[in-house]
């Protein structure tokens, strides 16, 4: 079947530490993006690639970094910057403008 | 500046009663409009979307929604609500111009269905 996957599922973090949370996709799409997800906030899109080896910053992009190695795979590591780093984390990935595809989301708590 | 606004938080309807979610949005080009639905802890499922044409656009479980240019509105509606319709509901808008393939999503509206 093809879809995104993300994972893990639940991830806990201590404080300073880094973690890097996954999304692989085989829909051979070239655009991917994570946001993230809180209460009564929406989404909010942290970072985006629209090719391989290639990505651009979103809205809130400070303590966060990405890297677009393959074009299947888009990690996200959540740095000991970011401040605030408890919430639900989406992966999408699209081809063209008309649809993007999620992710079933990783939530992420620091101890 | 471009924004999604969703302005009904939290709603409650009875079961087999219609619903509409408002949405409205600020977009200085011409705007893409997708409405998506999220179970909880789970992703984000496409119900419809609108590019042009036809303003009335049916979407799957029986939901449609209404691009009304005039309003920047574009509402989503089911004429009778079931159990499992409860979820939480986002609108977004994209471009059809520019470079990129961005969306900006409204902040949500919480549905429940009371029996």
């Amino acid at each position: 079947d093809g879809g995104i996957t993300q994972s893990p599922k639940y991830l806990f973090r201590k404080e300073g530490q880094n973690v890097t949370l996954s999304c692989e996709q085989n829909l051979n799409h070239d655009a991917m993006y994570w946001y993230r997800q809180d209460p009564g906030q929406g989404l909010r899109l942290i970072y985006y690639s629209q090719i391989v080896n290639d990505f651009q910053k979103g809205d809130i992009a400070e303590g966060y970094s990405v890297s677009r190695e393959k074009k299947e795979s888009f990690p996200l590591t959540v740095t000991s910057a970011q401040k605030n780093p408890t919430a639900f984390y989406l992966c999408a990935s699209s081809i063209d403008r008309t649809r993007m595809f999620f992710g079933p989301g990783t939530r992420l708590t620091v101890l | 500046a471009q924004s999604v606004t969703q302005p009904d938080i939290h709603i409650t309807v009875s079961e087999g009663a219609s619903l509409e979610l408002r949405c409205n949005y600020s977009y200085g080009a011409t705007p893409y409009l997708f409405w998506y639905v999220q179970s909880p802890g789970q992703g984000l499922q496409l119900l419809l979307k609108y590019f042009s044409g036809d303003t009335l656009v049916q979407g799957i479980k029986g939901f449609e929604a209404e691009f009304k240019r005039s309003q920047s509105s574009f509402n989503l509606r089911k004429p009778s609500v079931h159990w499992s319709d409860a979820a939480e509901y986002f609108c977004a808008v994209g471009s059809l111009g520019g470079a990129t393939n961005k969306l900006i999503f409204g902040t949500g509206t919480l549905l429940a269905v009371q029996p």
